[in-house]
């Protein structure tokens, strides 16, 4: 099946750095969405990505879709100890009927904040 | 607007138990997908539906199942529970096929 690789793993940064996580993938992806996760609760969206090329800012956030359609950075700018969390890349893709898959996520990028 | 809600929210049971764990999507909201997390596998698939179909299903047995009602809310059934349906299951519902997905808290299952 579809497999996305994300990175880095971890992060620990200081608060007001910035951050900037990654997947990539070896096969299309029509949309790629990018959630948060805290602990004990589901994905939270952040930023939804629907057209190869674009570039989408929610906030501190900034996310773009790659143009090969196989890769999608996240950035999140001056971060705050409220960023701490599991961030995960998804992507959608179109099935062999003609209609979207279902998600697939990334691993995870764990980001830890230090005051 | 009320969010994705699942209940129960957490569950414990032994195996060779059966489960259900139901879903009520976003109002106005007709896909409900279902996703198993867990900390080797991470965020997988299970299945997806829209109109009380099943329009798509992931790479798992045969013991899980769902279903959808006309209202759109949805269950999902784990028979025969091994100690590796441990997760975290995750519904989330969209306003149709192909849109945007929006995830509930999770229904904690701890299988022993």
């Amino acid at each position: 099946g579809q497999q996305l690789n994300q990175s880095p793993q971890s992060m620990f940064i200081q608060e007001g750095e910035d951050v900037s996580m990654n997947c990539t993938s070896s096969s299309i992806f029509n949309t790629w969405l990018w959630y948060k996760q805290d602990p004990g609760e589901g994905p939270v969206l952040l930023i939804a990505l629907y057209k190869a090329g674009e570039l989408t800012s929610n906030g501190r956030l900034t996310a773009q879709f790659g143009i090969t359609r196989k890769d999608s950075f996240l950035n999140i700018s001056a971060s705050i100890p409220s960023d701490v969390g599991i961030y995960f890349c998804a992507g959608q893709a179109t099935n062999s009927g003609g209609g979207a898959d279902g998600l697939t996520f990334g691993k995870g990028t764990h980001l830890i904040i230090q005051p | 607007k009320a969010g994705v809600t699942q209940t129960p929210r957490y569950l414990i049971k032994t195996r060779g138990q059966q489960v259900t764990l139901s879903c009520s999507p976003i109002s106005g909201h007709r896909s409900v997908s279902w996703y198993q997390q867990t900390p080797g596998q991470g965020l997988q698939f299970l299945f997806e539906y829209f109109s009380e179909t099943q329009r798509n299903k992931g790479n798992f047995p045969g013991r899980f199942s769902g279903r959808q009602f006309s209202n759109s809310r949805s269950e999902m059934n784990v028979s025969t529970l091994e100690l590796g349906d441990s997760a975290l299951y995750l519904c989330a519902s969209s306003l149709g096929l192909e849109e945007t997905q929006y995830f509930g808290p999770g229904t904690r299952l701890l299988v022993l």
